[in-house]
């Protein structure tokens, strides 16, 4: 089982709905979660970080956590065409605080015009 | 500007010969981390330092040397590059704090060995 997984997709979605990205993660002790965006080419690029159960939202985006199901989110909202990009997942695997961040393989999302 | 920089942006070299990708962080971050990225694998850590002179192995450090003497530079060193280590690389820096902050990556640096 891969430590943190992810819906490679793509994800397409028509401009103004709503986009639903979802990640599961192995460990049970991981506190941190993060969402990055990565552009074809570029860097990533964080987006939102979320370390207790709930939602927390930033704008268009609001990151979900479920850590009784291993579970995270995150919801784009009034998708743009410019949110096409690859979201990646990445996990803090231990309960104390280290360098260590895991990613997800991503989901390509595709917002059409 | 706070950034984490790179060199090379792209790098040609051939089987055996050692090479150095630089980093350096202006945000005065105790954390930083090199990545690779490859289709169908993703971002994998190779290794990350939490201060100068404390570094720990990512997930796949084979073949990977890091050293942390300053507190804003942290090269990746390649002492026998071979043609599975072609691939874009990613340093990353973030603070210390009671939290996972989350990493800033720099721009990336695309590896060939051939």
């Amino acid at each position: 089982q891969k430590e943190v997984e992810q819906n490679s997709g793509p994800l397409s979605v028509p401009e103004g709905a709503i986009a639903s990205l979802n990640c599961t993660y192995s460990d049970r002790g991981s506190q941190s979660f993060f969402w990055y965006r990565q552009y074809s080419g570029k860097s990533p690029e964080l987006i939102m970080s979320i370390y207790s159960n709930g939602d927390k939202e930033d704008g268009r985006f609001t990151a979900q956590l479920n850590k009784a199901s291993q579970y995270v989110s995150l919801l784009i909202r009034d998708s743009q065409p410019s949110d096409s990009a690859t979201y990646l997942c990445a996990v803090n695997p231990y309960s104390s605080n280290t360098g260590k961040l895991i990613f997800g393989q991503g989901t390509t999302l595709q917002v059409k015009p | 500007e706070a950034q984490v920089t790179q060199n090379p942006r792209y790098l040609i070299t051939v089987t055996g010969k050692k090479l150095t990708v630089t980093c350096s962080q202006n945000m005065n971050h105790e954390y930083m981390s090199w990545y690779r990225q490859d289709p169908g694998l993703g971002l994998r850590q190779i290794y990350y330092s939490m201060n100068v002179e404390v570094t720990d192995k990512g997930d796949v450090p084979e073949g990977y040397k890091v050293s942390r003497k300053e507190k804003r530079n942290f090269p990746l060193i390649l002492e026998s590059p071979s043609p599975n280590q072609t691939s874009l690389y990613f340093c990353a820096s973030r603070r210390v704090g009671r939290q996972h902050y989350g990493y800033t990556f720099g721009s990336g640096t695309r590896l060939t060995v051939v």
